[in-house]
């Protein structure tokens, strides 16, 4: 039973428009939502996150928005630049401290 | 400032043969430590999680199991691999639910034949 739902394998996008991740989820006891990029061979690495009890958390050029009536939040890049080529996870934590990952969406920055 | 290590970089193994796979952490105490794995295709899929020495919780049925010797170090064993073993497989430690981040290690890629 997937808890978090990545549902876009991959995307492709042109460099300085803007990404749209999106991500499900079927648990409401979720705290914490976060969003992780990972490169090949590599640790994931932290981009960010947000609580349960907002529904926008903005840094830098990334967004999260968390719409909690749709269990659904999504990560937008803008502008989206070559390095952002990755693989992004969502993740959410339940209140046991457990942290489930979803399948992971490969972001491509077209030039 | 934390850190987390996590050795071998790249392992290969026969069928059969047992695994040990070491993560340590500095910086920190008490923190919750995470085992995961990534396969073809599968996402990051949750292995083991524990809250403190001695308490693991397991996630997947499987041929692996983990150990919590002390505070900041953890352990994935298996005394036999299977093929299906094979993949990417990261440690990752969490300070305390004031701060929901992960930290994860370089990653430990398992190749068995």
């Amino acid at each position: 039973d997937q808890q978090v739902k990545q549902n876009s394998p991959s995307l492709s996008v042109q460099e300085g428009r803007i990404s749209i991740l999106n991500c499900d989820y079927t648990n409401s006891m979720f705290d914490y939502f976060l969003w992780y990029k990972k490169y090949p061979a590599e640790g994931p690495t932290f981009l960010i996150s947000i609580s349960s009890i907002k529904d926008k958390n903005e840094d830098g050029r990334f967004t999260v928005f968390l719409n909690k009536s749709a269990k659904h939040l999504s990560l937008h890049i803008v502008p989206s630049q070559p390095g952002d080529s990755a693989v992004y996870f969502c993740a959410a934590r339940g209140w046991d401290d457990k942290i489930i990952f979803g399948k992971g969406t490969r972001l491509h920055i077209l030039p | 400032s934390q850190t987390i290590h996590q050795w071998p970089a790249t392992l290969v193994q026969p069928v059969g043969s047992p695994l040990s796979l070491e993560c340590t952490v500095e910086g920190t105490s008490n923190p919750n430590l995470y085992w995961y794995r990534q396969a073809a295709g599968r996402g990051l899929q949750l292995l083991f999680y524990s809250v403190g020495i001695g308490q693991i919780s397991s996630e997947v049925p499987q041929n692996l199991s983990a150990s919590r010797p002390q505070d900041r170090q953890f352990i994935l064993s298996s005394k036999k691999l299977l093929l299906s073993d094979s993949g990417f497989y990261l440690c990752a430690f969490g300070e305390d639910r004031a701060n929901e981040k992960l930290f994860f290690g370089s990653g430990t890629q398992l190749s068995v034949l």
